[in-house]
């Protein structure tokens, strides 16, 4: 398995811009996570999906987040408007089983905001 | 606050020395998982231990767990320059997995 696939690896965009982030879990994994990282606040979780329905959404940051899960093979996280504050690396991962079992990371996509 | 604690926050051996990292929490949990993270790269899991185990082993790493004191131990044995990277613990309480801030790990050759 190529494992979880995330594109772009590197985004570099202006304020305002709507940045569209994707993912592409592991063939069979039920649930998929999006999390961002940064610095000052380390790793946090966005938004899980299960069976490509949204879970819990409580860490999407503001409604300029959105994330979509339209069949079982890919997700989107999209901002719009970007603002240099979402400048991160965010991570797509997923597990099969339940949230307590052992996640697989994507990558990361880099975004910067200028 | 996060859920997960990890101390110390940086480490630097030499190879062939072991390294232990430790991680406090909060709540109660169902498990405690800990994850390696490569400059650049993705998470990745390293071993799994429920709430009703104590220690758990695989390969050179050994983890403990003590739900009185609400905390876990990481110990990586002989390292290599190879293992240097942050090591996450995580938590898995109210459904989903809490990170904490990680233990940034320096092997020196």
């Amino acid at each position: 398995d190529a494992g979880v696939i995330q594109s772009p690896r590197h985004e570099v965009t202006e304020m305002g811009q709507e940045v569209t982030l994707r993912c592409k879990p592991i063939s069979g994994h039920d649930y998929l996570f999006w999390y961002r990282q940064t610095m000052m606040r380390g790793l946090e979780l966005l938004i899980y999906f299960n069976n490509n329905v949204p879970i819990d959404d409580s860490g999407m940051p503001e409604d300029r987040f959105s994330a979509k899960m339209p069949n079982a093979s890919f997700s989107t996280l999209k901002i719009q408007p970007s603002e240099p504050r979402d400048s991160a690396v965010y991570f797509c991962a997923s597990s099969s089983g339940t949230v307590s079992y052992e996640q697989y990371f994507g990558p990361g996509t880099r975004l910067t905001v200028t | 606050s996060q859920q997960g604690e990890e101390d110390p926050q940086a480490l630097s051996i030499q190879e062939g020395e072991n390294a232990t990292m430790n991680c406090s929490y909060k709540t109660s949990i169902n498990n405690l998982q800990w994850y390696r993270q490569n400059s650049g790269r993705g998470l990745v899991h390293l071993i799994l231990i429920r709430s009703n185990e104590r220690e758990k082993h695989s390969g050179r790493l050994r983890v403990t767990l003590d739900t009185s004191k609400k905390s876990s131990s990481l110990l990586i044995t002989a390292s290599r320059a190879a293992d240097t990277a942050s090591y996450f613990c995580a938590t898995d309480a109210g459904g989903k997995l809490i990170f904490g801030q990680g233990t940034e790990l320096s092997v020196k050759p």
